[in-house]
């Protein structure tokens, strides 16, 4: 089992340009998560998927959208880059909304 | 909305010593989870606690879940270099909704004493 594996691992963007960052998970888990990291703030929630087909709002979703393809991925959208949204993304999923497994990150730069 | 207060902040460590970091909230949480972080890596379960007074262990990890239901303690014993790196604590509302999703504390930063 990989677990959850988000790709690209890093990157960077010129302010103004989109980019999807994907996230697959092998548990079949119903519920997956993203969520942003930056120095000295802890990991804060964009956005979550509870189950197939379904997705909410979490703390910080402005800027962002997401698309929940099937039980298996959930991609992370930046339609217009912003140097604020500088960060690493890590995607989550679990069983119930306790014991989330994280992936590796996507280290993200935008100038 | 919830917030967890995490300390210390960092501490350092030698070789052989004992450790220990808490988070407490203002509110009531159903559940509490401890994950550690290695640079360059994503956060990795360690403990989760399911109810109040529970006691946890893994190896040389040991959590509570407090009596109050408002903070949680992880302890780590006998500490060897490995175990550097960021403790998070993690804890669930009692809420249903996006309320009951977890908040994570800022982290402890455990570094190996110069």
């Amino acid at each position: 089992n990989a677990g959850v594996t988000q790709t690209p691992k890093f990157q960077v963007l010129k302010t103004g340009q989109s980019m999807t960052l994907q996230c697959a998970q092998d548990m079949n888990h119903n519920s997956m998560y993203w969520y942003r990291q930056d120095p000295g703030m802890g990991l804060r929630l964009i956005y979550y998927s509870a189950s197939e087909g379904t997705t909410d709002k979490g703390e910080v979703p402005n800027g962002y959208n997401v698309s929940r393809l099937n039980k298996r991925e959930f991609s992370l959208r930046l339609e217009s880059a912003a140097p604020s949204q500088t960060s690493v993304y890590f995607c989550a999923s679990s069983e119930a909304v306790t014991e989330q497994y994280f992936g590796p990150g996507t280290r993200l730069t935008v100038t | 909305g919830q917030q967890l207060n995490q300390s210390p902040q960092s501490m350092f460590i030698q070789e052989g010593e004992d450790v220990s970091m808490n988070c407490t909230s203002s509110s009531i949480f159903n559940t509490w989870l401890w994950y550690k972080q290695d640079p360059g890596e994503g956060p990795v379960l360690l403990i989760a606690l399911y109810k109040a007074g529970e006691l946890t262990s893994n190896g040389r990890l040991t959590a509570q879940f407090g009596i109050t239901r408002k903070d949680s303690f992880l302890n780590i014993s006998a500490s060897i270099p490995s175990d550097v790196g960021i403790y998070f604590c993690a804890g669930q509302g009692i809420y249903g909704g996006s309320q009951g999703n977890l908040i994570f504390g800022k982290g402890t930063k455990l570094s190996v004493k110069p």
